[in-house]
């Protein structure tokens, strides 16, 4: 089976820019959850989604946005970028039950 | 609010050496514990997880973690390590009800560096 496959891997960007990125679970999983990894804050939970709907969200602001398709695959936005935003960013599928997450490679977002 | 603490930052071993990596977590309720490892240019991988039952769980590459109830921890465990341990390991907790789906919160990470 495939595992969780993230795009791009790399991205440079710069301040005040928007960027999306996207993930696609491992087959048959319906549960998508997004985090951030930095040096300094270690791995964030951003948010989760499960059959299009968001059901759980981290303490990050309104920049951060996501969503789900019917394919289970999502895509997450963050707008109107800063030089803070610059990490590895991770996403993780997982089935209903047993709920262990598996993650992607990660997009490194880098902004300038 | 939740939260989970690895006692070592940086370890460093020799080979056939014996691991031992703290874990702990502030909750009060159940959880799911994992330990997850991020081998150099390599994306987070699933070493093992405790659900419920046997408190001792054993994972993949001769991995195992102890999770005691009473201290609120689940320690990773390795008799004797190889020097293709050598990475960076994460414990997260999932605490269990509605308001915490998909939601797993990571400790700081430990960086295990083994000398051949």
């Amino acid at each position: 089976k495939a595992g969780v496959t993230q795009t791009p891997r790399y991205l440079i960007k710069t301040r005040g820019q928007q960027v999306t990125l996207s993930c696609s679970p491992i087959s048959g999983h319906r549960s998508v959850s997004w985090y951030q990894q930095t040096p300094g804050q270690g791995l964030q939970f951003l948010f989760e989604y499960f059959s299009e709907t968001q059901r759980n969200k981290g303490n990050f602001p309104g920049r951060f946005s996501g969503r789900q398709f019917s394919n289970s695959r999502s895509e997450m936005n963050v707008s109107t970028l800063e030089l803070g935003d610059s990490a590895l960013y991770l996403c993780a599928s997982s089935l209903v039950s047993p709920d262990t997450q598996y993650f992607g490679p990660g997009t490194r977002l880098t902004v300038l | 609010a939740q939260s989970v603490s690895q006692h070592n930052h940086h370890v460093i071993l020799s080979e056939a050496a014996s691991l031992e990596l703290g874990c702990n977590y502030s909750y009060g309720g159940t959880v799911n514990l994992f330990w997850y490892v991020q081998y150099p240019g390599q994306h987070l991988q699933l070493l093992l997880k405790y659900f419920s039952g046997d408190p001792l769980v054993k994972g993949i590459k001769g991995f195992e973690a102890e999770f005691i109830k009473s201290k609120f921890s689940f320690n990773l465990r390795k008799p004797s390590v190889q020097w293709s341990d050598t990475a960076e390991y994460f414990c997260a907790v999932k605490a269990r009800g509605s308001g915490n789906t998909g939601k797993l919160i990571f400790g700081q990470g430990t960086t295990l560096q083994v000398k051949p």
